[in-house]
């Protein structure tokens, strides 16, 4: 079955630093996938997608992530971090047309 | 434009009771799943619905029902309770099929004693 690891639970990084989240897929064919940011006692909110097209994907807050099929890779990149990325962060897949199958997740801690 | 809502916000039930949690997706959008995050987790598919059908099932037992309304909005139910159902019941809503953007809903806390 098609799934996300993410790797790393726990990421750690200082105030303007680069901030790397890491995510891999398995898939037999070319999947959907997405990051979301969770902020403690709230829902889930989308920060960017793959589907289609162009394999550099740029989301809200300064994040992108590049989609790389031989790596079978979706990571997520921001250049400078800001104390306010402190959040947990979800890689997931569509495997289908119905479910949407999410990682462990990545838990930010951005340091002054 | 009102998000996904949903109610209650927490919730605390005794093994074995029942317990019903409600969705209210976003206008327009014809779309609801849920989905369970337990503490420390990443969310586990439950259902999803569209245009009152059920469209998927992810992989837990039949003590788990759920159904969409004609204005779209769903409950999830819950017979039976077992402690490890103790977590956050999140609701996404999306337009369409899946590859529309998902919106999830703040979530109901539901703890199990």
């Amino acid at each position: 079955a098609q799934s996300v690891t993410q790797l790393g639970s726990h990421v750690s990084v200082s105030e303007g630093a680069l901030v790397l989240l890491r995510c891999n897929y398995s898939s037999s064919v070319p999947p959907y996938l997405f990051w979301y940011v969770q902020y403690p006692n709230q829902g889930l909110q989308l920060l960017l997608k793959y589907t289609t097209g162009a394999t550099l994907v740029k989301g809200i807050n300064g994040f992108e992530a590049e989609f790389k099929k031989s790596e079978t890779s979706f990571h997520l990149t921001k250049p400078s971090a800001h104390m306010s990325d402190a959040a947990e962060y979800f890689c997931a897949v569509i495997p289908n047309n119905n479910d949407m199958r999410f990682g462990a997740g990545t838990r930010l801690t951005v340091k002054p | 434009d009102a998000g996904v809502t949903q109610s209650p916000t927490h919730l605390i039930k005794t093994r074995g009771q029942h317990v019903t949690l409600r969705c209210s997706p976003i206008s327009g959008h014809k779309s609801v799943s849920w989905y369970q995050q337990v503490l420390g987790q990443g969310p586990q598919f439950i259902f999803q619905y569209y245009e009152k059908e059920e469209r998927g099932r992810g992989n837990f037992p039949d003590r788990f029902s759920a159904r969409q309304f004609p204005n779209y909005s769903s409950e999830l139910n819950v017979n039976a309770l077992l402690l490890g159902d103790s977590a956050l019941y999140l609701c996404a809503s999306r337009a369409g099929t899946a590859l529309y953007e998902q919106y999830f809903g703040p979530g109901t806390r539901l703890t199990v004693t």
